[in-house]
């Protein structure tokens, strides 16, 4: 399974477009980018995911390269709220051992 | 979290002690997994279970081992309670159908205290 490399920490002024970028340059075609964030303590939440192509929901946008190679989470306007940790991960159907990394710590700040 | 449940979800241990966590499911997921989190750390792989009867390491598995006797249920248990055990523990389960939309279903967290 492909691994990630995220920035440990970043930081957005609120209101502004937050762009986190992921590494996966040894993602196989059947795998799938997932973004998870964990607020304090509490369980990852789900944000978005994507194959090959960019995708929209009512939380981000994922712009996935041609290559696949990398992705950038967007959040359009980020909130106090938003401050969290954030987590790339490659998947596949069969992935066993699944692995999160480090993250992204994004503080978001007024 | 709905479908992913943790039990206890507060626990105080005296170093030695023995104690076991459950964690239960009700989406018939096959694989499911055992995360520690320690402040300011990301999320560690303890132990994982592709399936019932199945169980393999992760990244830190000493001093815990796990079961799935049962395809609801994954165990995790500390024989001997260590204070380098203190964590947050998050159990998962992941649904193996990507294309719809999320694939990993978190409990709401144990917090465990070892003095």
């Amino acid at each position: 399974d492909a691994k990630t490399t995220q920035p440990p920490s970043m930081d957005c002024a609120e209101g502004r477009a937050a762009n986190l970028p992921c590494n996966h340059s040894t993602i196989s075609g059947n795998e799938y980018v997932y973004w998870y964030r964990q607020i304090h303590s509490q369980g990852p939440q789900y944000i978005i995911h994507g194959l090959k192509n960019n995708e929209t929901n009512e939380m981000a946008s994922l712009i996935i390269t041609e290559d696949r190679k990398s992705s950038t989470l967007i959040l359009p306007h980020a909130t106090l709220r938003d401050t969290a940790v954030y987590y790339c991960i490659v998947i596949s159907g069969n992935t066993g051992k699944l692995i999160f990394g480090q993250g992204t710590t994004l503080q978001v700040k007024p | 979290n709905a479908g992913v449940t943790q039990t206890p979800k507060f626990r105080v241990l005296k170093t030695g002690q023995s104690m076991t966590l459950l964690c239960a499911q009700d989406m018939n997921h096959e694989y499911m997994y055992w995360y520690r989190q320690d402040p300011g750390m990301g999320l560690r792989l303890i132990h994982y279970s592709v399936g019932e009867g199945t169980t393999a390491k992760g990244e830190v598995p000493d001093g815990y081992n796990v079961s799935r006797l049962k395809k609801q249920n994954f165990l995790l248990g500390l024989e001997s309670a260590a204070p380098s055990q203190t964590s947050v523990y998050f159990c998962a389960t992941k649904n193996p159908r990507l294309a719809s939309g999320n694939t990993i279903y978190f409990g709401e967290g144990s917090w465990l205290t070892v003095v």
